[in-house]
């Protein structure tokens, strides 16, 4: 069982370049969550979705998109990159209404170097 | 807007001691708390988890409770190891818009 899985773990990118950074969990939760962290900071929310095709912005949603077309993915897209985005990303999963074990799931993390 | 926070933001302690880590939010509809570890540099780890209709939950050494009525939850530490250094953070999953809130995390340096 693979739980939450992020990919890449490291990237560097220029000023100005757009990428992806892909979130997948294979327990059929429906909510999904990504968040960044900074050095000495909490994580906070950018964007979450209680659903394929229902997604909502966070405390921090600037100068990122999200898509949820399946229940298993959630893209997290950076479109101009700058170097105020430079952070570790974490994408996270649950279920909270299922009733039992609504535990939420997290990946590893995505460490992003904007230059 | 949920808002959570934890106290203290850093704790040092020699080794063995007991130690309590505090966390509380604001609006008390949530589904569940919980309790991550995180190591530098690493992702998060899930200590334990509190349903909203639970009291406490015990995981060896740790014990977390949760009073949801008063917004407080306590992580407790016992015959604390160095290898229990870490951040602490916490998390509440609310129920009221689906999202899911962190504290800003309580750093722990256990010295032997």
């Amino acid at each position: 069982n693979a739980g939450v899985t992020q990919t890449p773990k490291f990237r560097i990118l220029k000023i100005g370049q757009s990428m992806t950074l892909q979130c997948a969990q294979d327990m059929n939760h429906n909510y999904m969550y990504w968040y960044r962290q900074d050095p000495g900071m909490g994580l906070k929310l950018i964007y979450y979705s209680v659903g394929a095709g229902i997604t909502d912005k966070g405390e921090v949603p600037n100068g990122y998109n999200v898509s949820r077309s399946t229940t298993e993915d959630f893209p997290l897209r950076l479109e101009l990159a700058a170097p105020s985005q430079t952070s570790v990303y974490f994408c996270a999963s649950s279920y909270p209404n299922r009733g039992v074990n609504t535990e939420a799931f997290f990946g590893q993390g995505t460490r992003l170097t904007v230059v | 807007k949920q808002e959570v926070t934890q106290i203290p933001a850093a704790l040092s302690v020699p080794e063995g001691e007991n130690l309590v880590l505090n966390c509380s939010f604001t609006d008390s509809a949530i589904y569940n708390l919980q309790w991550f570890r995180q190591d530098p540099g690493k992702g998060l780890t899930s200590l334990l988890l509190i349903q909203s209709s639970q009291r406490e939950q015990t995981s060896g050494r740790l014990n977390a409770s949760l009073d949801k009525s008063s917004g407080r939850s306590t992580l407790y530490i016992a015959a604390s190891q160095p290898g229990d250094s870490a951040t602490y953070l916490c998390a509440v999953l609310n129920s009221g818009y689906s999202t899911l809130t962190f504290g800003k995390g309580t750093m722990l340096l256990v010295s032997p």
